[in-house]
């Protein structure tokens, strides 16, 4: 079974702290992948990555960053957190398009 | 710009009854439409996959159907369980640039 694996569940996080989100898959997976998702909203694409240290902005990269140095850790990146970034993140695996992997999410709290 | 609309955003039901969720689409420039399903702390699996020439896929108690021309996909859950509760998602991947676009969701609560 494959499996992704968030470094937290719940976070909180101040405002302008520089916060870190890492994602683990177990299944050697070529891309990986950060949502957002917000009551109301679909999922939104922040970020893609589809080798070791390659990456794509999604539809709201905005305010995010992410790095990639091993195949199986996918990191998302908030340089100054802000409350409009209190969300849900979601981190994703897939290695055939669009059968995607998700974790369990992290559901992120900036005050 | 494609547009994925779930309604009702939630949903309560006595168990043991059939219920539908719908899914729409402004553009029927579809490769395929998935059904998710989201439970807290679990993630989200995905349920049923619908190629854009198919009008319908069964799982179970599950059963989607696929109407590309009208913009349209509904999710038939039969006989309904408290373990049915979850939110639920439908998500299209575009003809165009394989770009996965999702609704919002339906969160649904079976009450026993």
């Amino acid at each position: 079974d494959v499996k992704v694996t968030q470094s937290s569940r719940y976070l909180v996080k101040r405002t302008g702290e520089k916060v870190f989100l890492e994602c683990v898959q177990d299944m050697d997976h070529e891309n990986m992948f950060w949502y957002r998702q917000d009551p109301g909203l679909g999922l939104r694409l922040i970020y893609f990555s589809y080798d070791v240290k390659m990456k794509e902005k999604g539809d709201i990269p905005e305010g995010y960053s992410v790095s990639r140095e091993k195949k199986e850790r996918f990191s998302l990146i908030l340089e100054s957190a802000s409350t409009n970034q209190t969300s849900m993140y979601l981190c994703a695996s897939s290695q055939f398009w669009p059968e995607q992997y998700f974790g369990p999410g992290t559901r992120l709290t900036v005050t | 710009k494609q547009e994925v609309t779930q309604i009702p955003a939630a949903l309560s039901v006595p168990e043991g009854e059939n219920l539908v969720l719908n899914c729409s689409f402004t553009d029927s420039a579809i490769y395929n439409l998935q059904w998710f399903r989201q439970d807290p702390g679990k993630g989200l699996t995905s349920l049923l996959l619908i190629q854009s020439s198919q009008r319908e896929q069964t799982s179970g108690r599950l059963n989607a159907s696929l109407d590309k021309s009208s913009g349209r996909s509904t999710l038939y859950i039969a006989a309904s369980q408290p373990g049915d509760s979850a939110t639920y998602l439908c998500a299209v991947l575009m003809d165009s640039n394989y770009q996965l676009i999702w609704g919002a969701g339906t969160k649904l609560i079976i009450k026993p």
